[in-house]
């Protein structure tokens, strides 16, 4: 199976904040990656797919890059509705691993 | 507008059995791959299971395999997820979750719509 690994595993920033998350993958899975936000009681929400292409109707300040076994979900200025949880989802082969998680705090 | 909705959930006995429905519209069902995904309280995402649109191609996290069967019917635009023996660890909020493919030389894969979920709990 392959193994997705976030970091970190939560993070405190503010508003207007560039923020980082990275996701790797115990072995390479080319841009078989996605990204979801996911607030609280609510269904996850499909951010970026094939590692770098921005879902319709998702804000220009998330993005994604990387290629292979690292990945990174850049959200370039922080927003009040950003406070949430993400993760990283492979899709290169079943079973179809999930990172743990990464939730963004208000500092 | 695309729309899934769960039902079935609800309290199962260790060892019992229940069985998850998905109620799919606004796109043509039988064309789309679906997902089962569940997240136990407080905790993270879990892949359960995957079906293919024709329904002949089927996919199991192995913590559910022999226990859990994914099935689907495309005349009635529905997604079904029948859990036997059920343990502890099964409680959780599972998802059904509709997959998108594009095919342009390789072929991707991921979930776009989700529905809302339904609470399994297991416990005697």
């Amino acid at each position: 199976d392959i193994q997705m690994t976030q970091s970190p595993s939560s993070l405190s920033a503010s508003v207007g904040d560039r923020v980082t998350i990275a996701c790797r993958a115990s072995q390479s899975i080319s841009s078989y990656l996605n990204w979801y936000q996911q607030k609280p009681g609510k269904a996850p929400k499909l951010l970026i797919y094939t590692a770098s292409s921005l879902q319709s109707g998702v804000p220009s300040r998330f993005g994604g890059s990387g290629s292979g076994t690292d990945f990174t979900l850049t959200i370039s200025s922080l927003q009040p509705e950003d406070f949430a949880t993400y993760y990283c989802h492979q899709t290169y082969s079943t079973p179809r691993t999930f990172g743990q998680g990464t939730k963004v705090e208000i500092k | 507008e695309v729309q899934l909705v769960e039902s079935g959930g609800g309290l199962g006995q260790p060892g019992g059995s229940l069985r998850l429905s998905c109620a799919a519209s606004g796109f043509t069902f039988r064309s789309y791959s679906m997902n089962w995904v569940r997240q136990a309280p407080g905790k993270g995402l879990e892949w359960v299971s995957y079906i293919s649109g024709s329904g002949t191609t089927t996919y199991y996290a192995d913590y559910v395999k022999g226990r859990f069967t994914i099935s689907r019917d495309n005349a009635k635009n529905s997604l079904y997820l029948q859990m036997n023996s059920l343990r502890d660890e099964d409680t959780a909020v599972y998802y059904c979750a509709r997959d998108w493919t594009y095919c342009g030389g390789d072929c991707y894969s991921w979930v776009d719509y989700w529905g809302q979920g339904t609470l399994v709990t297991v416990s005697s």
